[in-house]
């Protein structure tokens, strides 16, 4: 059974970055992609893009194009979103999940990590 | 993007009820289209892919169907713990993957 688990919350100032991590255990990492889904306070789900380790290269949704980057580690089964020039709307607990689908970005996402809550704030 | 739109957005139901939520995409999506719940403070937890399969250990009054543009989620006899938040998914564009704003089922 997989299992992602991810960092813990982080507290940003305006302007910075924040680097969440995401390891998997109990099955297969590299094959599977790893997607990033944000959440707002109140708000809805919101996916920022994913990538398929074995491949290496990420897609991101055109919003945040520039301004994130998704990386995975095969040897340490981790992935990570770091996400930079950080505002008050970024503000979210920010998900990892992972894609149903060996080898294709498509598909369901299942299971997701627990969640790290990112305060951007002054 | 493929804008997914869900209604209703909040719907008030009592325990046996049979509640529909309806997801509909601003194009056709095939089957392309998961459903997810979720509880607060909780991480989504998938509930049906591919429009209508039935996801591993989900009690079984959860279903799916449609096709194209226009999905259902039906839950045939609410139970207490299905109270929560439904979020309907389409992954046909796989470089911009979106989530309907969702909806909210709560206690009547």
């Amino acid at each position: 059974q997989v299992q992602l688990v991810q960092s813990g919350a982080e507290v940003k100032k305006p302007g910075s970055s924040v680097k969440v991590s995401c390891k998997a255990s109990g099955g297969t990492f590299s094959s599977y992609a790893i997607s990033w889904v944000r959440q707002a306070p109140g708000q809805g789900l919101e996916w920022m893009g994913g990538i398929i380790p074995i491949f290496g290269t990420a897609n991101y949704a055109q919003k945040f194009q520039g301004r994130v980057t998704i990386t995975a580690d095969e040897s340490t089964s981790t992935a990570y979103m770091e996400l930079s020039s950080l505002r008050s709307e970024d503000t979210a607990v920010y998900y990892c999940a992972r894609g149903a689908v060996a080898g294709r970005m498509e598909g369901w996402f299942d299971p997701w990590g627990q969640g790290t809550l990112v305060t951007v704030s002054s | 993007d493929i804008q997914m739109t869900q209604s209703p957005s909040s719907l008030s139901a009592s325990v046996g009820d049979r509640v529909t939520i309806t997801c509909r995409a601003s194009q056709s999506i095939s089957s392309y289209l998961n459903w997810y719940q979720q509880k607060p403070g909780k991480a989504p937890k998938l509930l049906i892919y591919a429009a209508s399969s039935l996801q591993s250990g989900v009690p079984s009054r959860f279903s799916g169907s449609g096709s194209g543009t226009d999905f259902t989620l039906t839950i045939s006899s609410l139970q207490p713990e299905d109270f929560a938040t439904y979020y309907c998914q389409q992954s046909y564009s796989t470089l911009a993957i979106t989530f309907g704003q969702g909806t909210r089922l709560e206690i009547k």
